[in-house]
């Protein structure tokens, strides 16, 4: 079965660290456009980050230069370092695969989410 | 605010047919055939239903549909059922350093 499975959630304070991982199974993430995609609570849905099949990584101008994204080939998991955290960056991180030919967000598998909550 | 613009709620009567509309510029919407569509239940993963502007995946149904005109692309469902009640994003590729943009969202109710 084709599936991502998110882990790493929880309460942090600001300023603090977490690092969420995201098991595939069912395809290889090395060979995909992976992201991540956060939703605050009561809120639409944000883009953060991708690494391209080539390695290549890509941050959205709120959390640049403080999360990194990045893969295990051999445990087939992507991963999002999350560092400094601030209050706004409290949410649902979703990781989730495109299915596009090219990097176009197209996210047709999505993980069930992981819960960051930011606060002292 | 979002960047890409989706009214807050539509509304339709089962058998009904509703479009949202999603509004950007030529930088997403309008430069590019990279418009998607989500469907998200409450408390669930967003769902992909439309990809490449009107592109369905496999075991989306037919009943839904998309489409754009310059910088505005439409999401339309035919045949409305209870189930189709949800929220609905569109998002496009941009050339801007985002990437990825998504619109606001759009409450779909089932009267």
């Amino acid at each position: 079965e084709v599936q991502l499975v998110e882990s790493g959630g929880g309460l942090v304070q600001p300023g603090g660290s977490l690092r969420l991982s995201c098991a595939a199974s069912g395809f290889t993430v090395s060979s995909n456009y992976m992201s991540w995609v956060r939703q605050a609570p009561g809120k639409g849905l944000e883009w953060v980050s991708v690494i391209y099949s080539g390695g290549s990584t890509y941050y959205a101008d709120s959390v640049k230069g403080r999360f990194t994204i990045s893969r295990d080939n051999s445990k087939n998991t992507l991963y999002l370092q999350m560092n400094s955290l601030r209050a706004e960056d409290t949410a649902v991180y979703y990781c989730a695969r495109d299915c596009g030919s090219y990097y176009e967000g197209a996210f047709d598998i999505w993980g069930q989410g992981t819960m960051v909550t930011v606060s002292s | 605010q979002s960047a890409l613009t989706q009214p807050a709620s539509v509304s339709g009567s089962p058998g009904q047919s509703i479009t949202i509309s999603c509004t950007g510029t030529s930088s997403d919407v309008g430069g590019y055939n990279y418009v998607s569509w989500y469907q998200q239940h409450p408390g669930k993963a967003p769902k992909l239903m439309i990809y490449e502007v009107s592109n369905r995946p496999s075991g989306v149904s037919n009943r839904f549909s998309g489409s754009k005109s310059g910088n505005t692309a439409s999401l339309t469902i035919s045949g409305l059922q209870a189930e189709d009640e949800a929220d609905y994003y569109c998002s496009s590729y941009t050339s801007s350093s985002t990437y990825v943009v998504f619109g606001g969202g759009t409450k779909l109710t089932v009267l």
